[in-house]
């Protein structure tokens, strides 16, 4: 069945390092995809998103990749910061529909 | 602007007993949605609504109803609550402009016991 899937359930970084974080995808017919960052006792915060059309895309200290021949999809964050700290997913969309990720908790060690 | 506000935000029930979740969004949104966390199952939908007066099932709509009388309100309701739906539930609402672009609330803890 579909699944949007993360490589790594847990990521440790040390404060000022950049974090990268994975995502592997599996419906070729995705044209929109989306990361969240999840605190604890929060609900999902939008970070950033791409469209299919696009490879790469940049916010303030987060970027995302996207490899349409692999179906991968990653989240860089630079300069890491303890506020970083959270649960992060990626959701894809194929046409009417939106799937999300399991989520991979990033922890910063100061 | 609160964005989306969900009550209560937390809650014990005993099994059979009945509740209705609240979800309020202020940002005049035509799309909402119902979702419930569990570990290792990722977010999964159980119903949405594309506007006001019309509701429709997601991924897993079992046990749950729910109403969209006004468009800013979304409630969810379990009618006889069963311990398998303790679980964290989320609302959410988008635009219709740009619908996969969900807008979160807070969150409910839900335990059925």
């Amino acid at each position: 069945g579909e699944s949007v899937g993360l490589h790594l359930p847990t990521l440790s970084v040390q404060e000022g390092d950049n974090s990268i974080i994975n995502c592997a995808y599996s419906n070729s017919a995705s044209d929109y995809f989306i990361w969240y960052k999840q605190e604890s006792g929060k609900g999902p915060q939008f970070i950033i998103d791409i469209r299919s059309n696009m490879d790469k895309r940049q916010g303030q200290r987060v970027t995302v990749l996207l490899n349409k021949t692999v179906k991968h999809l990653s989240l860089q964050i630079a300069a890491t910061q303890p506020g970083d700290s959270a649960v992060y997913f990626c959701a894809e969309s194929p046409p009417g529909k939106l799937i999300f990720g399991q989520g991979t908790e990033l922890s910063v060690k100061p | 602007n609160a964005g989306v506000t969900q009550t209560p935000k937390f809650r014990v029930l005993k099994t059979g007993q009945s509740m209705t979740l609240l979800c309020a969004q202020d940002m005049n949104h035509e799309y909402m949605y119902w979702y419930r966390q569990d570990p290792g199952m990722g977010l999964r939908l159980i119903h949405y609504s594309v506007g006001e007066g019309t509701t429709a099932k997601g991924e897993v709509p079992d046990g749950y109803n729910v109403s969209r009388l006004k468009k800013q309100n979304f409630l969810l309701g379990l009618e006889s609550a069963a311990p398998s739906q303790t679980s964290v539930y989320f609302c959410a609402s988008s635009n219709h402009e740009d619908n996969e672009k969900l807008f979160f609330g807070s969150g409910t803890q839900l335990s059925v016991l």
